[in-house]
């Protein structure tokens, strides 16, 4: 089992740049969420998908950022214009149903500064 | 509105000894509690899950408990070692949904040899 797998692991850019992250998630898990984390807010749940379908953005900060799910086994953040308040990790997480016992992976994250 | 507060912030310990974090929570309706291990640089991974009824749970050095009248739950480590030097960040799940998780900021734990 590899795990989710987030790329790139760290990306450094300037202010106005777009900004792509992808995630792999775990073959066979319905769920994929993205989430960001400061030292400020801890994990903020950005958006989440169930079987390829975005069901929740409410936690998308703005319009500049955007996600996709093309098909089930891969998914991308995308941020344009990047600002640098978007600085942040941000992790990738899938899990085999939406509630109850079943716990999410998380993948290791991608660390953004943008300058 | 759904909070977790977790304590200490950060919490130094020399390596052998006990210690315990500690999660309060105003979460409703309740559905179950967990606790995640982030190791810097790396994803949370999940120690242990608590539902309504349970009490205590272990897992090896890791003991969690839940009181789930007073809404407060603790994560107990034993004989700490230098792995165990991680955030540990607690998660309450309300109803069912895959969106209603409210998480905790970490406790930030340092095992000094």
């Amino acid at each position: 089992d590899a795990g989710v797998i987030q790329s790139p692991r760290h990306e450094v850019t300037e202010m106005g740049q777009e900004v792509t992250l992808r995630c792999k998630p775990i073959s066979g898990h319905d769920y994929l969420f993205w989430y960001r984390q400061t030292m400020m807010r801890g994990l903020e749940l950005l958006i989440y998908f169930n079987n390829n379908v975005p069901i929740d953005d409410s936690g998308m900060p703005e319009d500049r950022f955007s996600a996709k799910m093309p098909n089930a086994s891969f998914s991308t953040l995308k941020i344009q214009p990047s600002e640098p308040r978007d600085s942040a990790v941000y992790f990738c997480a899938s899990s085999l149903t939406a509630g109850g016992s079943q716990p999410q992976h998380f993948g290791d994250g991608t660390r953004l500064s943008i300058l | 509105k759904n909070q977790v507060e977790q304590s200490p912030q950060s919490l130094i310990i020399l390596e052998g000894k006990n210690c315990t974090l500690q999660c309060n929570y105003t979460v409703s309706p309740f559905s179950n509690l967990r606790w995640y291990k982030q190791d810097t640089g790396r994803g949370p991974v999940s120690l242990t899950i608590m539902t309504f009824s349970e009490n205590t749970k272990s897992n090896g050095r890791y003991t969690a408990t839940l009181d789930a009248d007073t809404k407060q739950s603790s994560l107990h480590i034993t004989a700490s070692q230098l792995s165990d030097s991680a955030s540990y960040i607690c998660v309450v799940r309300a109803g069912g949904g895959a969106d209603g998780l409210t998480f905790g900021k970490g406790t930030h734990l340092i095992i000094q040899p």
